[in-house]
């Protein structure tokens, strides 16, 4: 069966500190992955990810993909409050149609 | 534009109640996804149309869950009878293809069956 793992869980981190967050797939007919931010409401995109160890990136935030490791990690640096949210992992693997899967989320808290 | 719009915010229902969900996108998006999100399983596509015609309902979880987009402004997801597992936030996406990367979401309807 597909599936969409993040890591970690929860993380608790002080502002200034650089986290790094976790992503790991296991799909057939891998086509993209993508990033979510999503604080309580909806998802906002962040990064989509097609290619092997080209790196996205806008502002404190970048994301990488290794398609033969089948993971991605997504980086944010000098950490605010603001970053504060679940962060969504998301691959695009269609088969029949056009399938989504979805990660739980990481949920990062951000302390002043 | 005001984005998509769902109705309502929140329902609170028993079980065994019929559930009725509303989805108005964003005017001009040719795709409309319907999505549950709960905190054991996360963010799941249910269904998703393509010019009104439902492409890929193999999310849907049971016969009680039913997604109808009669034209291009208005689409429902309805379950039939409700159960508390079924208590979940429940999302409705648009976009002008069919790339996730351009999917802009609603507000969401949070869902409690009682």
């Amino acid at each position: 069966e597909d599936k969409v793992v993040q890591s970690p869980l929860s993380l608790v981190v002080h502002e200034g500190d650089t986290v790094t967050l976790n992503c790991s797939y296991e799909v057939t007919n891998f086509r993209s992955l993508l990033w979510y931010k999503q604080e309580k409401k909806a998802p906002t995109f962040l990064f989509m990810l097609t290619s092997s160890g080209i790196e996205k990136k806008s502002g404190r935030l970048s994301s990488i993909l290794d398609k033969k490791e089948l993971f991605s990690i997504l980086n944010i640096t000098a950490t605010q409050t603001g970053d504060s949210a679940v962060y969504l992992c998301a691959v695009e693997a269609p088969n029949t149609g056009n399938q989504f899967y979805f990660g739980t989320g990481t949920s990062l808290t951000v302390i002043p | 534009d005001a984005g998509v719009i769902q109705s309502p915010r929140h329902e609170v229902t028993e079980m065994g109640q019929e559930v009725t969900l509303r989805c108005k996108p964003i005017s001009g998006h040719d795709y409309l996804f319907w999505y549950r999100q709960t905190m054991m399983r996360g963010l799941e596509l249910l269904i998703y149309f393509n010019n009104n015609v439902p492409i890929d309902d193999s999310g849907m979880p049971e016969d009680r869950f039913s997604a109808k987009m009669p034209n291009a402004s208005f689409s429902t997801l309805k379950i039939q009878p409700s159960e508390p597992r079924d208590s979940a936030v429940y999302f409705c996406a648009s976009s002008p293809g069919p790339g996730i990367d351009t999917q802009y979401f609603g507000p969401g309807t949070r869902l409690t069956v009682l």
